[in-house]
């Protein structure tokens, strides 16, 4: 299993442009997340789906945009990027139904806003 | 919503001494409180997790404590040694098989240093 894969790492974008964070899962996890880390302020949740076609809004959700077409894959799409958004995302996946509520981060994506 | 407080932000330490991170949870509803170690430049990972109906659980050098009551939990690592320099995150969440909750509210994360 790879478990849970992020692309792009890193990725430096200009105000106002949009661009799409990939994410997917092979351990056929049904909760779905993204969050992200600024420094010194810990994982803030932006989006998150509980299974496929279904997502709902975290914490931060203000610019951004998700979908979960498949239990496989859920993108985080950012529109019209500001400096803001300049942060480390990650994306996790879990499956409510085992014996411990362990979250599987990926990588993380690095993304500046220039 | 839930908001988990997380204490000290840094946290030094001689190597074979005790370390102790503590966190706090506002909702009273939260029964599941795990604590993740995230290494520079790393995805976190969990290192040990407990449910609102135990009061302790421990893994070798690593226990958690948890306090309903006043709503605080703390990790305690014995024994330190220099490869447990990481960044320390508590979170909490309502744990449920279906359906709504199931979403961490992560504490902002303590930065402890072993020193040799």
């Amino acid at each position: 299993n790879a478990g849970v894969t992020q692309t792009p790492k890193f990725r430096i974008l200009k105000i106002g442009q949009s661009m799409t964070l990939q994410c997917a899962q092979d351990m056929n996890h049904n909760y779905m997340y993204w969050y992200r880390q600024d420094p010194g302020m810990g994982l803030k949740l932006i989006y998150y789906s509980v299974g496929a076609g279904i997502t709902d809004k975290g914490e931060v959700p203000n610019g951004y945009n998700v979908s979960r077409s498949t239990t496989e894959d859920f993108p985080l799409r950012l529109e019209l990027a500001a400096p803001s958004q300049t942060s480390v995302y990650f994306c996790a996946s879990v499956w409510t139904g085992g014996k411990t509520g362990e979250l599987f981060f990926g990588e993380g994506s690095r993304l500046t806003v220039l | 919503g839930e908001n988990v407080e997380q204490h000290p932000s840094t946290l030094s330490v001689q190597e074979g001494d005790s370390a102790v991170i503590k966190c706090t949870y506002s909702d009273s509803a939260s029964n599941y409180f795990p604590w993740y170690k995230q290494e520079l430049g790393k995805r976190p990972q969990l290192i040990i997790d407990i449910r609102s109906n135990v009061g302790e659980k421990k893994d070798q050098r690593i226990a958690v404590t948890l306090n309903k009551t006043a709503k605080h939990f703390s990790l305690h690592i014995t024994e330190t040694q220099p490869e447990d320099s990481a960044v320390y995150f508590c979170a909490a969440s309502t744990w449920v098989l279906t359906g709504g909750g199931n979403k961490l509210t992560f504490g902002t994360g303590t930065q402890l240093k072993v020193e040799l």
